[in-house]
């Protein structure tokens, strides 16, 4: 079956701890987001990649780095420089091009901060 | 600066009701609109509406672009339990980029039975 998919689902971190979210594609499309969804906020994008070790900030990138090493995954690191990192996170990818705006999500990594 | 707007906020409704949502936009460069659908994880997709494509249907759900208004409605008719979740309206691109979708807040449904 292809999709996308977010490991884990939930993810508890101390204060000053640095956290790694995955996210992997098997839809072999070229771009790949990262989102993150606070309630009454909607989505907002942290990172985006159109291509591989290529990686575009987003609106809210302080605090978070990617990587894009291969076309199939792009990891989300949560650093502890980010100050209210508890949110739910959504990742999406997408064909690449204009051909389409429709963006595919994973099912997402609930981080708690204790 | 580029920006969707939803309303409502939320909305309670009983099973059997008919709902409209809407979502206004404001964007450089529009080329389309989307409507994904979020239960409890992953939004999923529901339609994209473009200048070639003002007007979908998909069984009880409907949705229409107004590119004069810049707005666009979304219409559940026949409610059911199951159709409760957070409504999301995106648009794209944004943000001066190609490919970035912008959101909107989101409308939270709740139908009762």
């Amino acid at each position: 079956d292809g999709g996308i998919t977010q490991s884990p689902k939930y993810l508890f971190r101390k204060e000053g701890q640095n956290v790694t979210l995955s996210c992997e594609q098997n839809l072999n499309h070229d771009a790949m987001y990262w989102y993150r969804q606070d309630p009454g906020q909607g989505l907002r994008l942290i990172y985006y990649s159109q291509i591989v070790n290529d990686f575009q900030k987003g609106d809210i990138a302080e605090g978070y780095s990617v990587s894009r090493e291969k076309k199939e995954s792009f990891p989300l690191t949560v650093t502890s420089a980010q100050k209210n990192p508890t949110a739910f996170y959504l990742c999406a990818s997408k064909s690449g091009g204009d051909s389409t705006d429709t963006q595919y999500f994973g099912p997402g990594t609930r981080l708690t901060v204790l | 600066e580029d920006k969707v707007v939803q309303s409502p906020l939320s909305l309670v409704v009983h099973e059997g009701d008919t709902v409209t949502l809407n979502c206004s936009y404001e964007v450089t460069n529009f080329r389309s609109l989307l409507w994904y659908k979020q239960e409890k994880k992953a939004p999923t997709f529901l339609f994209m509406l473009t200048s070639s494509g003002i007007e979908k249907k998909s069984g009880r759900l409907s949705s229409i672009l107004d590119k004069k208004e810049l707005s666009s409605i979304l219409n559940i008719t026949a409610t059911q339990t199951g159709d409760s979740a957070i409504y999301l309206c995106a648009v794209g691109p944004g943000g001066g980029a190609t490919n970035k979708l912008i959101f909107g807040t989101g409308t939270l449904l709740a139908v009762q039975p």
